[in-house]
Parts: structure tokens; sequence; C-alpha cells
């Protein structure tokens, strides 16, 4: 079975321009949450949805914004990019909502701005 | 809001021999404490898990600890093997916000564990 896949692997920007990255969740799964990996730290969340709805959201800027899709992929959208949003960005899926349910993590996307 | 501190940051043991790591948390409202391993290049990897109405979990050669008391919880590794040589990561979480809405999880900041042969 495939587990949860996130496109592209790696990605150079520059300061001011937008990014899309995108998740699909595993096969059965309707919810996706994101995360943002600093080098050195650990992730820290940013978005959770669950059917198409925003459930969860973490201590990030308006830049950041997100959405799902009715077959439960998901894209994560940073405008006006800064030198601090290079990151390792991780896509996560699971069955429902809730934290408690098990959260399976994609390799991520390399966000490089420079 | 949560924080979860990690202790090591870098643990170095011998094959064979075992490994703790140490994390603490700050809101007593958090029910949900899983831990992860990444290696490089790749995402976090559940290992285990715990909940607050268990005081201790075992797969094989990993448990967990649970303290809601101190609000602390360990990972013990034994009979180490070069495998287990990765980042290890604790995380945190409530599961839902007071008045409602989704809490992600809170990691620590990672321990880097090496297995040395």
């Amino acid at each position: 079975d495939a587990g949860v896949t996130q496109s592209p692997t790696h990605l150079i920007k520059t300061r001011g321009q937008h990014v899309t990255l995108r998740c699909s969740p595993i096969s059965g799964h309707k919810s996706v949450s994101w995360y943002q990996q600093v080098l050195g730290q650990g992730p820290q969340f940013i978005f959770q949805y669950y059917e198409k709805e925003e459930r969860g959201r973490g201590n990030f800027p308006d830049r950041f914004s997100a959405r799902q899709f009715p077959n439960y992929s998901s894209e994560l959208n940073v405008n006006a990019l800064l030198l601090g949003d290079s990151a390792l960005y991780l896509c996560a899926s699971s069955l429902t909502w809730t934290a408690k349910n098990i959260q399976y993590f994609g390799a991520g996307t390399r966000l490089s701005v420079l | 809001g949560e924080n979860v501190e990690q202790h090591p940051s870098t643990l170095s043991v011998q094959e064979g021999d075992s490994a703790v790591i140490k994390c603490t948390y700050s809101d007593s409202a958090s029910n949900y404490f899983p831990w992860y391993k990444q290696e490089l290049g790749k995402g976090p990897q559940l290992i285990i898990d715990i909940r607050s109405n268990v005081g201790e979990k075992k797969d094989q050669r990993i448990a967990v600890t649970l303290n809601k008391t101190a609000k602390h919880f360990s990972l013990h590794i034994t009979e180490t093997q070069p495998e287990d040589s990765a980042v290890y990561f604790c995380a945190a979480s409530k599961g839902v916000k007071r008045g409602g809405g989704a809490d992600g999880l809170t990691f620590g900041k990672g321990t880097h564990l090496i297995i040395q042969p």
C-alpha cells in the first residue's frame, strides 16, 4: 500500500515568491496535517484538515494557507516567502481529525528560500 | 500552549546496551504521547505511543513510561542495534483543544541516538 506521498521532494525559491506543496494521504485516511521542520528542530504544527474543513491551526502567520480536496489530498501555500521559511515541510495523514489517531508522515518537501 | 522538553540532545551507547530518552510536558490536559524515529532523508515514523490512562507500554525492545503527576514520559530501548541509530522525537497532544478544534502534536527538539559498534 502506498504511504503518504508529497511533491515536489525539493524546491528552491527566492524571497517574496509564492510556493505550493502537495500531499496525498494514505488510502482511506480523511485527515491531513502539515508540519514545518527547521533543521535541528522537531516538527511544528501548521494546519490540520478533515473532510475539506480546517480543524486546527498552529501559530503561523496568514502567509500560510492550505486546503483539502474531495479526494482528501491537500495543498499547503506559502506567500511572500522569507528566508526563515526554509525548512522541511511534512505532511501527515490520519483516519480522523483528533491527534489521538496515529499520524503517518510523508518524507517531506525540502524548501530552500534564497 | 504546550511545551515539550527533551533530553539528552545526543546519546551515544554501545551496541547491546540500553538507551533512555526523557521528555517533560507543560500542559496537564495533554493525553496522547507518541514517539517518532526519523532517519536521514525520511519523515518521522511512529515507533510507540501511550495514552494518559496507561502508565507503561512495551513492544519488543521498546518501552514507554508515563508519569502524569510529574508530567514526564520516557522511551527505553533495550539491546540496542546499529539500525536503532537515528533521531528520536517525543510529542504530546490534547487531541482536542479547549473550545474545540484539533490540537496538533507538539514535538520535542529531538535526540540523536548513536549506537557504537
